[in-house]
């Protein structure tokens, strides 16, 4: 099974930088996949790591360390457009299933 | 290119009651996903479908709850009888298939409310 832990909320100023953490505990791993859900709308997708490192994708970068279960998303120059819940999902190492963490609502101010 | 579609978006009806949900995926996309999300937290696996076959539909519950994907493309969700704890997000989501990882998009989910 997976156990996948991220904040439940966080709050920032609008063109500061967020940072959400996320960490897995799995007995296999094929990846992880951040999701971007606003309210009541569907989850999309922002990045997917499978190997060590930092994936950059314009305002937002996705970081995986899999020795440490963790990974964290990098949100960058943060719009009130960002102001969304944030999803870790770890994907098991059989087949393509999706666990997700609880995710992260991210509140942009002013 | 459309996204995945779901119909109905809400759906409000009584305890007991019977209730089906649509999904059609993006076009050539084998993997079609079955989620619930309860509010606040993130979505659960319900049921996965490779073509037509159910691969995985171990967290569904079998005594309510019935999917079908009969020709591999759009697939309908059921419960029979509704209770008070499904009220939720089901989410239908769609991906290329195979043996390796690959994104799965997400459509715009029904929000199923039991009273």
């Amino acid at each position: 099974g997976q156990n996948i832990d991220q904040p439940t909320e966080m709050t920032a100023t609008e063109g500061a930088i967020v940072q959400i953490n996320c960490t897995y505990q799995t007995s296999g791993f094929n990846g992880l996949f951040w999701y971007q859900q606003h309210a009541g709308e569907a989850p999309t997708f922002l990045s997917y790591n499978v190997l060590d490192g930092l994936e950059e994708k314009g305002r937002f970068s996705s970081f995986l360390s899999r020795s440490k279960g963790y990974s964290y998303l990098l949100l960058k120059e943060l719009q009130m457009k960002d102001s969304a819940s944030y999803l870790c999902a770890v994907v098991e190492a059989a087949g393509n299933k999706l666990t997700f963490g609880g995710g992260t609502r991210v509140l942009v101010k002013p | 290119e459309a996204g995945v579609v779901q119909s109905p978006r809400y759906k409000i009806i009584e305890k007991k009651q019977p209730v089906a949900f649509w999904c059609n995926p993006i076009s050539g996309h084998n993997t079609l996903y079955w989620y619930r999300q309860n509010l606040g937290q993130g979505p659960e696996l319900l049921i996965r479908y490779e073509n037509e076959e159910a691969v995985d539909d171990s967290q569904l519950p079998k005594d309510r709850f019935s999917a079908e994907r009969l020709k591999g493309v759009d697939s309908t969700l059921k419960i029979q009888p509704a209770e008070l704890g499904d009220s939720a997000v089901y989410l239908c989501a769609s991906s290329l298939g195979g043996p390796h990882t690959d994104t799965q998009y997400f459509g715009p989910g029904t929000r199923l409310t039991v009273l």
